[in-house]
């Protein structure tokens, strides 16, 4: 199994694009979230999804959007993007289960916004 | 709103044991949970308590205690190795498998 997987990993834009952040698992887990991190920051969460179909906003949603068509892919869209959106983009994922905190994270994305 | 507090900070000497603390203030709780994460990389996961108590996994425990909003990492016998920031996060309800982290203890491991 390759885990979670996101790409790009590093990624620089100029204030007012847009662009995706893919993130895919290959576990089968139900539930798939997107953190940010800012330098010596813990992880906020921006979205989140308990099933394909299903989606919610989670501590710091504004100018991102999400959508879970498949069990697999959980995209980030940045809609126009900030200087403030310049940070490491984490997704993760975890099943329905016995240990349902256990939290598996991808490599992440590294996004400059200039 | 929601709160996390740990030690920014923690220096120890590798065969040393080492405890971060966590208190946390959450409008609901359904367990703690801690992470570990080196530079570059991603968190993954080390231990998890939903109820009062000790856990242990090898040469790292965690405890809870529920009444005291407060749980803690016990680190044994220290190797360089787990120089990395630790997290301790809150889940808040069963149905969101999301959840909300503390800003990290970084631990410096010395020879």
């Amino acid at each position: 199994n390759a885990g979670v997987t996101q790409t790009p990993k590093f990624q620089v834009l100029k204030t007012g694009q847009s662009m995706t952040l893919q993130c895919a698992q290959d576990m089968n887990h139900e539930y798939m979230s997107w953190y940010r991190q800012d330098p010596g920051m813990g992880l906020r969460l921006i979205h989140y999804s308990v099933g394909a179909g299903i989606t919610d906003q989670g501590e710091v949603p504004n100018g991102y959007n999400v959508s879970r068509s498949t069990t697999e892919d959980f995209p980030l869209r940045l809609l126009s993007a900030a200087p403030s959106q310049t940070s490491v983009y984490f997704c993760a994922s975890s099943y329905r289960g016995d240990s349902p905190y256990e939290q598996y994270f991808g490599p992440g994305t590294r996004l400059t916004v200039t | 709103g929601q709160s996390l507090e740990q030690p920014s900070e923690v220096t120890a000497v590798e065969g040393a044991i080492v405890q971060i603390n966590c208190t946390y203030q959450t409008s609901g709780f359904y367990g703690l949970s801690w992470y570990q994460q080196h530079d570059g990389g991603a968190p993954t996961f080390l231990s998890y308590n939903a109820l009062d108590g000790l856990e242990e996994t090898g040469r790292f425990s965690s405890f809870l205690s529920r009444s005291d909003s407060y749980g803690y990492l016990l680190l044994q016998e220290l190797q360089m190795k787990d120089s990395a920031s630790y997290f301790c996060a809150v889940s808040m309800d069963t149905g969101r498998r999301a959840l909300t982290f503390g800003s990290g203890t970084r631990l410096q491991v010395q020879p």
